[in-house]
């Protein structure tokens, strides 16, 4: 079975200063990670995503996230907040055993940039 | 490419009236799935396919029904609607196993906002 926690309903965050937003996942296997971001009254749109290889992904808009597989955690994170940052942001992990075909997502933490 | 199209945008029923809502892509995707959106629960997968022919429940399937005749289409049908079922649905599309797990993420539709009275 494949689960996902997104700790966090809020984060709130300065304009300029660095941002996180945590997830932690479960996985018989191997995961696929993925993070979305939504904006009001739109669908997802896909940020980035961990497959294999470096722990460390880059991915749309200067948002990266680490893989840590000892921890289970798949955090997103951006060096600098934009106001323009402000949305609800999805992680989502599909397991590579199991038939997984189709990823599970967590609640959602709405970030808040502050001017 | 439009992408993940998804009608209507919004639309009021009443409880007990039937509807489908309406969701294609125009990417050869094999994988579609469906999902519903609601305060604090986040993403819920209804029901989702892995090709045409092919669907299957996924964690809230009571009360919808899917079919997958084509690979473009993959329509959600409210049998009777019921207050619970006002949400937001999201129709999702992806690649299957032949894009490779490099190619993998999912594409959303824009949404169709349900109420039910």
């Amino acid at each position: 079975a494949q689960s996902v926690a997104q700790p966090e309903d809020q984060v709130n965050v300065a304009e300029g200063n660095p941002l996180t937003v945590k997830c932690t996942y479960s996985v018989s296997g191997n995961p696929y990670l993925f993070w979305y971001v939504q904006y009001p009254n739109r669908g997802l749109q896909f940020l980035l995503k961990y497959i294999t290889g470096d722990n460390l992904v880059k991915g749309s808009y200067g948002f990266e996230a680490e893989f840590n597989k000892s921890q289970t955690s798949f955090h997103l994170k951006k060096p600098s907040a934009l106001v323009s940052d402000s949305a609800l942001y999805f992680c989502a992990v599909r397991d590579t055993s199991g038939g997984s075909y189709i990823p599970t997502f967590g609640r959602g933490t709405s970030l808040i940039v502050h001017p | 490419n439009a992408g993940v199209t998804q009608t209507p945008k919004f639309q009021v029923l009443k409880t007990g009236q039937s509807m489908t809502l309406q969701c294609a892509q125009d990417m050869n995707h094999e994988y579609m799935s469906w999902y519903r959106q609601d305060p604090g629960m986040g993403l819920r997968l209804i029901h989702y396919s892995v090709g045409a022919g092919i669907t299957d429940q996924g964690e809230v399937p009571n009360g919808y029904n899917v079919s997958r005749s084509t690979t473009e289409d993959f329509p959600l049908r409210l049998l009777s609607a019921a207050p619970s079922q006002t949400s937001v649905y999201f129709c999702a599309s992806s690649y299957g196993a032949s894009g490779g797990p490099l190619n993998n993420e999912q594409f959303f539709g824009p949404g169709t906002r349900l109420t039910v009275l």
